[in-house]
């Protein structure tokens, strides 16, 4: 059983389009991290955030993190082709990290 | 600078070689992380240094061995491997748990690791 539940597992677009990624728990974090992955790469963190509630933006991502810190969501506005890849989720608590399968988005030109 | 180091980026052994993979930060991290991921599924969290002392061993077969010769390294020592152990191994290091702000891992990117 996955700690971190992210929907959709698989997303296809056109470019120009809106999307939300959902990451959701029963548990509670200390704080959220959001990554994206390129094949054969690390991931590459995008944000983090640590206060319930919080809104974080760059540029067209928007992130938020849930009241009681165990769900959050990424908005992507005017999706590019640039922002096809995998992005994954991950909570931490006391060290411990623990990723979300994953969404493989991809936009189409 | 957020970078994480590691070496090789690519990996071929027997199952009777002994290599090992080498991660490296200079960000003042005192927590390193070992992970594991399989293609198209996400990492897996093997160990965990915290001021390189272990702190965290998801039961990873002794055939992986860490060591954190001092806080800017961490290092994966590999004997034996089974063909199922083929994946990428990322590293990644934080400040530690002082504060919420201070978790955040960032990652290597990556040794691929393939054992025939």
């Amino acid at each position: 059983t996955q700690l971190l539940e992210q929907s959709p597992q698989f997303l296809s677009i056109q470019e120009g389009e809106n999307l939300t990624v959902y990451c959701n728990s029963s548990s509670v974090f200390s704080s959220l991290q959001w990554y994206r992955q390129e094949p054969g790469e690390g991931p590459v963190l995008l944000v983090t955030v640590v206060t319930g509630g919080e809104v974080k933006k760059l540029k067209r991502l928007t992130f938020q993190f849930g009241d009681a810190r165990k769900d959050s969501s990424l908005h992507i506005t005017a999706a590019q082709t640039g922002d096809t890849g995998l992005y994954l989720c991950a909570g931490a608590k006391n060290n411990d990290m623990r990723f979300g399968a994953g969404t493989r988005l991809t936009v189409k030109p | 600078d957020t970078e994480v180091t590691q070496t090789p980026k690519h990996l071929v052994m027997g199952m009777t070689n002994k290599k090992s993979l080498k991660c490296e930060q200079h960000m003042g991290h005192r927590a390193m992380y070992w992970y594991k991921q399989k293609a198209k599924k996400p990492p897996e969290l093997m160990f965990v240094y915290s001021y390189e002392k272990l702190s965290i061993n998801e039961s990873v077969p002794s055939r992986f061995s860490p060591e954190c010769p001092n806080s800017s390294l961490l290092n994966l020592h590999l004997h034996a491997l089974q063909p199922e152990d083929s994946a990428l191994y990322l590293c990644a290091s934080s400040q530690n748990v002082q504060a919420r702000s201070q978790e955040t891992q960032y990652f290597g990117p990556g040794t691929r690791l393939l054992v025939l």
